[in-house]
């Protein structure tokens, strides 16, 4: 069964960096289009970023463009999303979310569990 | 830019009813459009992708609709699993999520 877990939550000051990690099993990692989707306290659902199957690809949303990197390892099944210049408003539950689709950014079919990244001083 | 918009915020039902719900794209979307489900304290569940098409495993009483613009989800007899949030989401450009309807137990 597909599995996406998250982990390197946390509490970090504003301006600092912070790197998440999502462990894939249960299907070909390889062979998906990986998201981030990140939902603030209280919010609703915003995308973040996604990757293509094989990492060559990345586009962002307008609100990390320049701030956040997404990145896999194809070889160690797991996603990441270096984020630096960390603000008050990154914080949110970041979910890992697997794309139906190898080379586009479409909807999203398995979800992790997700991950707290809190920004505070 | 792209805007989705969810009606109403918020639905208060009862168990056994039939309740549908309403998600406009302010520019064309296709049939691009996706439909999620979150409980407190989960992730969202994919119900609907390609505006009608159901999801692996999610019971025959979730349907979806539309094309263009204007997108439903209605669910024909509320049970009590399924209260719950529901997002519709538009996957023609980036994806974009509506801000959601929260269904309620009237």
């Amino acid at each position: 069964q597909v599995q996406l877990v998250e982990s390197g939550g946390g509490v970090v000051q504003p301006g600092r960096s912070l790197r998440l990690s999502c462990a894939a099993s249960g299907f070909t990692f390889s062979n998906y289009g990986m998201h981030w989707v990140r939902q603030a306290p209280g919010k609703g659902l915003e995308w973040v970023a996604v990757i293509w199957y094989d990492g060559r690809n990345k586009y962002y949303g307008d609100s990390v463009k320049g701030r956040f990197t997404i990145s896999r390892d194809n070889s160690k099944n797991t996603l990441y999303l270096q984020m630096n210049s960390l603000r008050v408003e990154d914080t949110a539950v970041y979910y890992c979310a697997r794309d139906p689709d190898a080379v586009s950014g479409t909807y999203f079919d398995y979800w992790g569990q997700g991950i707290l990244v809190t920004v505070s001083s | 830019e792209l805007v989705m918009t969810q009606s109403p915020g918020t639905l208060s039902v009862s168990p056994g009813e039939r309740v549908t719900l309403s998600c406009r794209a302010s520019q064309s979307v296709s049939s691009d459009l996706a439909w999620y489900q979150q409980k407190p304290g989960q992730a969202p569940r994919l119900l609907i992708y390609g505006a009608s098409t159901r999801a692996s495993g999610i019971p025959a009483r979730f349907s979806g609709s539309g094309s263009g613009t204007e997108f439903s989800l209605t669910i024909s007899s509320l049970q009590s699993e399924d209260f719950a949030v529901y997002y519709c989401q538009q996957y023609n450009n980036w994806p974009e999520f509506g801000q959601g309807t929260k269904v309620e137990i009237k």
